[in-house]
């Protein structure tokens, strides 16, 4: 079955570190994009590709970094840079040029120890 | 960012209410959707709406596009204890960037 795969389910990071969350999807969707969920606060879109080998920021960019090497994969790396990164982090894929949404992946709490 | 605003915030109901919910928006949307979000899962898509006025049912739940556009209305009916979680409506604008904006959600939770 197709589907979108996050992981790992949870993360835990140290102060100071880089950690990467990682996207796969086999849907042979164009577009992926990332967002940070908050508690009270909704979807916060970080980054998105649409097309492969380019990207674009979101909302939130700013201690966060992409690639889009292959159609498939939208990795998510959380640099030291950003300040307050523990939260749930959302993978969403989607068809371009046709209103049907975005198929969502399962999610990666990231929390800082 | 923009979001959009969706109400209620949360709201807690006894099971076999009615439960209704809204999203609205400052600009006019292409395309409104729906998606439920269990505790600790991604979001999964429950209705999707392209037309001012459209009326739209997915078992107990009906959506509706506002005639304005600038709107959308969710209803579930006979609510049960699996109901739970948090909706979101996300919209498309007229931009032609193909993304979508996503409401601040609405935390509902179904008393037995």
């Amino acid at each position: 079955d197709g589907g979108i795969t996050q992981s790992p389910k949870y993360l835990f990071r140290k102060e100071g570190q880089n950690v990467t969350l990682s996207c796969e999807q086999n849907l042979n969707h164009d577009a992926m994009y990332w967002y940070r969920q908050d508690p009270g606060q909704g979807l916060r879109l970080i980054y998105y590709s649409q097309i492969v080998n380019d990207f674009q920021k979101g909302d939130i960019a700013e201690g966060y970094s992409v690639s889009r090497e292959k159609k498939e994969s939208f990795p998510l790396t959380v640099t030291s840079a950003q300040k307050n990164p523990t939260a749930f982090y959302l993978c969403a894929s989607s068809i371009l040029r046709q209103e049907i949404g975005y198929t969502f992946g399962s999610g990666t709490r990231l929390t800082v120890v | 960012g923009q979001q959009l605003n969706q109400s209620p915030q949360s709201m807690f109901i006894q099971e076999g209410e009615d439960v209704s919910m809204n999203c609205t928006s400052s600009s006019i949307f292409n395309t409104w959707l729906w998606y439920k979000q269990d505790p600790g899962e991604g979001p999964v898509l429950l209705i999707a709406l392209y037309k001012a006025g459209e009326l739209t049912s997915n078992g107990r739940l009906t959506a509706q596009f506002g005639i304005t556009r600038k709107d959308s209305f969710l209803n579930i009916s006979a609510s049960i204890p699996s109901d739970v979680g948090i909706y979101f409506c996300a919209g498309q604008g007229t931009s032609g960037t193909y993304k979508y904006i996503f409401g601040t959600g609405t935390r509902l939770k179904v008393l037995a």
